[in-house]
């Protein structure tokens, strides 16, 4: 049974179309966090909620939005496209919100043309 | 936040061999953690260390944390041609959130 799952797996797309990323846990997690690693995999966080409330924001431009409809989900939408938006956006989980060992989702690449 | 580093930042070495990966980070820490990652997949969580040890053991990984110079190692003992993966250091601090540094690829060769 797959613990934090993403859909979709890739994702190509043109620039300037809204594009969504969907993001479930089934552990009982509290905390959700979306990342986005580039192609030197560097590693950084972009939003991060504990029980529906955003906790982090990370400086991520306007165009990204999270939404966590219940704990279980949380939701990344990306309006206007860009080329520089092409990477892999992981989704992870904890227990808590205090710094604790996360879940990571197999990640969503996404390739912006 | 500020990236965190690892040296080095790729390391090859034969099946049945140690590795030693090392990572620094910048800021005061309540725990540092060590994940792998397998080409194309997620991150999965290895060992977490926390501020007030200075090893720790998990199988064929022993960790240290040396807080006072803000560094770690991680050790892979009798290494397989399945430990081929980045290993990524990840340090909690005040901040409550993961702050991940650039990662070691380690390429165990047959």
């Amino acid at each position: 049974d797959t613990a934090v799952s993403q859909t979709p797996k890739y994702l190509v797309t043109q620039m300037g179309n809204d594009k969504s990323i969907k993001c479930e846990q089934n552990l009982g997690h509290d905390t959700m966090y979306w990342y986005k690693q580039d192609s030197k995999k560097f590693l950084k966080i972009m939003f991060s909620y504990n029980n529906k409330e955003l906790i982090i924001n990370e400086t991520v431009p306007n165009r990204f939005s999270p939404k966590s409809p219940d704990k279980a989900h949380l939701n990344l939408h990306i309006n206007s496209l860009e080329l520089g938006d092409s990477a892999v956006y992981f989704c992870a989980s904890s227990l808590g919100g205090q710094g604790e060992t996360q879940y990571f989702g197999p990640g969503t690449r996404l390739l912006v043309l | 936040s500020q990236q965190g580093e690892e040296d080095p930042q790729a390391l090859s070495i034969q099946e049945g061999e140690n590795a030693t990966m090392n990572c620094s980070y910048k800021t005061s820490i309540n725990n540092l953690q060590w994940y792998r990652q397998n080409s194309g997949r997620g991150l999965v969580h290895l060992i977490l260390i926390r501020s007030n040890e200075r090893e720790k053991h998990s199988g064929r990984l022993r960790v240290t944390l040396d807080t006072s110079k803000k560094s770690s190692s991680l050790l892979i003992t009798a290494s397989r041609a399945a430990d081929t993966a980045s290993y990524f250091c990840a340090s909690s601090g005040s901040a409550r959130q993961l702050t991940f540094g650039s990662g070691t690829q380690l390429t165990v060769l047959p």
